[in-house]
């Protein structure tokens, strides 16, 4: 059975930093490209970012660029965000999922991040 | 970046009526590459269709795609108490992939 579990999340000041994590099991995790996502109160689900299977390509939205970074450790079935200088509409509930052509297949239950001083 | 914008906010319906949920796209998506999403409360969201019709591992075939270009449908025959949920659509014909602002499935 795939399981993706997040934590890592919390309340920090604006101009602060957290690194999430996510634990994965129940599948080749090398295999995959793996995608994070958050979801702001109220709104839709966003794509954050997304690192390809080798860890050396990667992509962000706009928005994070140059603040956070994603990575992984396949020996370690393991996905990481780094989220630096942090801010107010940075706050929301954050999702790692599993990459399938575009679509996200399988997600986690998600961590919050809440940026408030 | 394409806009979807889903309708309506939110469908009030009881258990074994059918529902159908609404995508529309800002522009045309390539390939039908449009998904749809159950979301539960403190749950993790399930993929249930991609492709704009093909049902994910496991879905029930209560749950039906359809749509083309900019005009995308989820409908749901009949409705089992464990549908009530929000469902979202999201296309990744173009980058970044986004995501409409769902709808809420309500039990009338």
């Amino acid at each position: 059975e795939v399981q993706l579990v997040e934590s890592g999340g919390g309340l920090v000041q604006p101009g602060g930093s957290l690194r999430l994590s996510c634990a994965a099991s129940g599948f080749t995790f090398g295999s995959y490209w793996m995608t994070w996502l958050r979801q702001a109160p109220g709104k839709g689900p966003e794509w954050v970012a997304t690192i390809k299977q080798g860890g050396n390509e990667r992509d962000y939205v706009d928005s994070v660029k140059g603040r956070f970074t994603v990575s992984r450790d396949n020996a370690k079935n393991s996905l990481f965000l780094q989220m630096n200088s942090l801010r107010a509409e940075d706050t929301a509930m954050y999702y790692c999922a599993r990459h399938m052509w575009g679509s996200f297949d399988y997600w986690g239950p998600g961590t919050l991040v809440t940026v408030s001083s | 970046e394409i806009v979807l914008t889903q309708s309506p906010g939110t469908l009030s319906l009881s258990p074994g009526e059918g529902a159908t949920l609404s995508c529309r796209a800002s522009q045309s998506v390539s390939s039908n590459y449009l998904a749809w999403y159950q979301h539960k409360p403190g749950q993790a969201p399930r993929l249930l269709i991609s492709g704009a019709s093909s049902r994910a591992t496991g879905i029930p075939d209560r749950f039906s795609g359809s749509g083309s270009g900019t005009d995308f449908s989820l409908t749901i025959s009949r409705l089992e108490p464990e549908d009530f949920a929000v469902y979202y659509c999201q296309q990744y014909g173009s980058s970044p992939e986004t995501f409409g602002q769902g709808t809420k499935l309500e039990i009338k």
